[in-house]
C-alpha cells in the first residue's frame, strides 16, 4: 500500500541553524501538508500546498518557515533559523485531490533544537 | 476558532470489551471529520473519514458516527484487542475547507490482555 515517507526520522540541530525536513507524498496525490506536534500537545496545522503554491498557512507558519516541491516527488519544509521552541515532531501528509480528502500521514521527523 | 475536545483523556479496558470514544467540536459547520490512531513515537494512521453529509462510517470492528447538530462524533470499537492500544485522535476540517484539520488531544486507550 502506498505511504508517505519522511527523512530524517530524527534531527538534532543547534539554535539558529537551518534545517530541511523532507517528505515523499503518495505519488498520485495533489495536496500536501505539514503539521507539527510539540511533546504533550495537540497536532497543529502548519501549511497546505497545491499546484506548486501555498493554499493555506497557520499563524505558526511565519517567515522562518518555507515549503517547496523541488521535483516531482519531494516536498520539503525549511526552517531558516531554528529556535528552541521549534523542537517538535513534524508530520507530512498528503491527500488525493478527489474531493474526499482523507489525509495520509508520514511517520514524522523528530526535531530537537539545542 | 474551532476547538476539538476528546473525552476521556485515557481509558483502560479488559480485552474483549466494546468501547466508545467521544469527540466534540465547537463549530458544527465542519467539512469532514477524520479519526486517527497514533502509536507511541509514531505517525498518524487514518482510520475513518466521515464527510459532513454522512452520519457514520464503518471499517471492520470500528464504527464512527457524526452528529453535526450537536457537535459530536463517537468512535465505537467492538471486541477490543491488546493491539488496539494506542492514542485515538479526532480531527475536523473547518467549514468548506479541507486544507487543514483541527485536532483533539486524543484518548489514550489501553486494552489489557
Amino acid at each position: 500500500e502506498p505511504e508517505v515517507t519522511q527523512t530524517p526520522s530524527h534531527q538534532v540541530t543547534q539554535m539558529g541553524q537551518e534545517v530541511i525536513l523532507r517528505c515523499v507524498p503518495i505519488s498520485n496525490h495533489l495536496y500536501f501538508y505539514w503539521y507539527r506536534q510539540i511533546l504533550g500537545q495537540k497536532v497543529e496545522f502548519l501549511v497546505s500546498f497545491y499546484n506548486n503554491e501555498i493554499s493555506e498557512k497557520s499563524e505558526i507558519f511565519d517567515d522562518q518557515f518555507s515549503v517547496e516541491r523541488p521535483d516531482g516527488s519531494n516536498f520539503t519544509l525549511k526552517i531558516r533559523s531554528t529556535k528552541l521552541e521549534d523542537s517538535a515532531m513534524y508530520f507530512c501528509a498528503s491527500s488525493p485531490g478527489t474531493g474526499v480528502e482523507t489525509q495520509y500521514f508520514g511517520p514524522g521527523t523528530r526535531l530537537l533544537v539545542l | 476558532k474551532q476547538e476539538v475536545t476528546q473525552i476521556p483523556a485515557a481509558l483502560s479496558v479488559p480485552e474483549g470489551e466494546n468501547l466508545v470514544l467521544n469527540c466534540s467540536f465547537t463549530d458544527s459547520a465542519i467539512y469532514n471529520l477524520q479519526w486517527f490512531r497514533q502509536d507511541p513515537g509514531k505517525g498518524l494512521t487514518s482510520l475513518l473519514l466521515i464527510q459532513s453529509s454522512q452520519r457514520e462510517q464503518t471499517s471492520g470492528r470500528l464504527n464512527a458516527s457524526l452528529d453535526k447538530s450537536s457537535g459530536r462524533s463517537t468512535l465505537y470499537i467492538a471486541a477490543s484487542q491488546p493491539g488496539d492500544s494506542a492514542t485515538y485522535l479526532c480531527a475536523v476540517n473547518p467549514p468548506g475547507n479541507f486544507n487543514k484539520f483541527y485536532f483533539g488531544s486524543g484518548t489514550k486507550l489501553n486494552v489489557k490482555p
